[in-house]
């Protein structure tokens, strides 16, 4: 398994710029996640979800958007950049059941915003 | 909504010392209390959980205790190496319902050689 891939790895936009930030699980995990990291500080939650077709906004949601069509692919789409969205994004899924929840991470994508 | 707080933010030790990372969470009905360890420049990755039906867990140099009256749980490194340098976070959710995971905001650990 690959676990959870992220796309692009790297990537500088321009102020007003929009791109779309792809990720991918082969786990067949229920739950999908989108963290912000800024330098030295703590994951902030973007968006989730818990299945295809059902997403919910975390701590930090405005000027992003996601979609969740299949189990597989999680998205998170980025309108009109900002300097402030300059970040490392990371993915990430897991098989939430009974027992546990255990989150498995993308290796992420280090975004900057000029 | 679940609060999860995390102390100390930043620790020291020598080689060869415990170290110890305390979190508090606010909603008892969370059940499932994983420990992250994030090296620099890398993912967060799993180090160790524990359920809210145990007291402690262990594995090798790392234990995790839980103490549901006064909802914290404690992360401990016995005998400290260079490699245990990193940030750990702490998280807490209820695994069988659909509200999100949440985070500490991170311990950085620096070991000391």
């Amino acid at each position: 398994n690959a676990g959870v891939t992220q796309t692009p790895k790297f990537r500088i936009l321009k102020i007003g710029q929009s791109m779309t930030l792809q990720c991918t699980q082969d786990m067949n995990h229920n739950y999908m996640y989108w963290y912000r990291q800024d330098p030295g500080m703590g994951l902030k939650l973007i968006y989730y979800s818990v299945g295809a077709g059902i997403t919910d906004k975390g701590e930090v949601p405005n000027g992003y958007n996601v979609s969740r069509s299949t189990t597989e692919d999680f998205p998170l789409r980025l309108e009109l950049a900002a300097p402030s969205q300059t970040s490392v994004y990371f993915c990430a899924s897991s098989l939430r059941d009974r027992n546990t929840d255990t989150q498995y991470f993308g290796p992420g994508t280090r975004l900057t915003v000029l | 909504g679940e609060n999860v707080e995390q102390h100390p933010s930043t620790l020291s030790v020598q080689e060869g010392d415990s170290a110890v990372i305390k979190c508090t969470y606010s909603d008892s009905a969370s059940n499932y209390f994983p420990w992250y360890k994030q090296e620099l420049g890398k993912r967060p990755q799993l180090i160790i959980d524990i359920r809210s039906n145990v007291g402690e867990k262990k594995d090798q140099r790392i234990a995790v205790t839980l103490n549901k009256t006064a909802k914290h749980f404690s992360l401990h490194i016995t005998e400290t190496q260079p490699e245990d340098s990193a940030v750990y976070f702490c998280a807490a959710s209820y695994s069988g319902g659909y509200q999100k995971v949440t985070f500490g905001t991170g311990t950085k650990l620096q070991v000391i050689p």
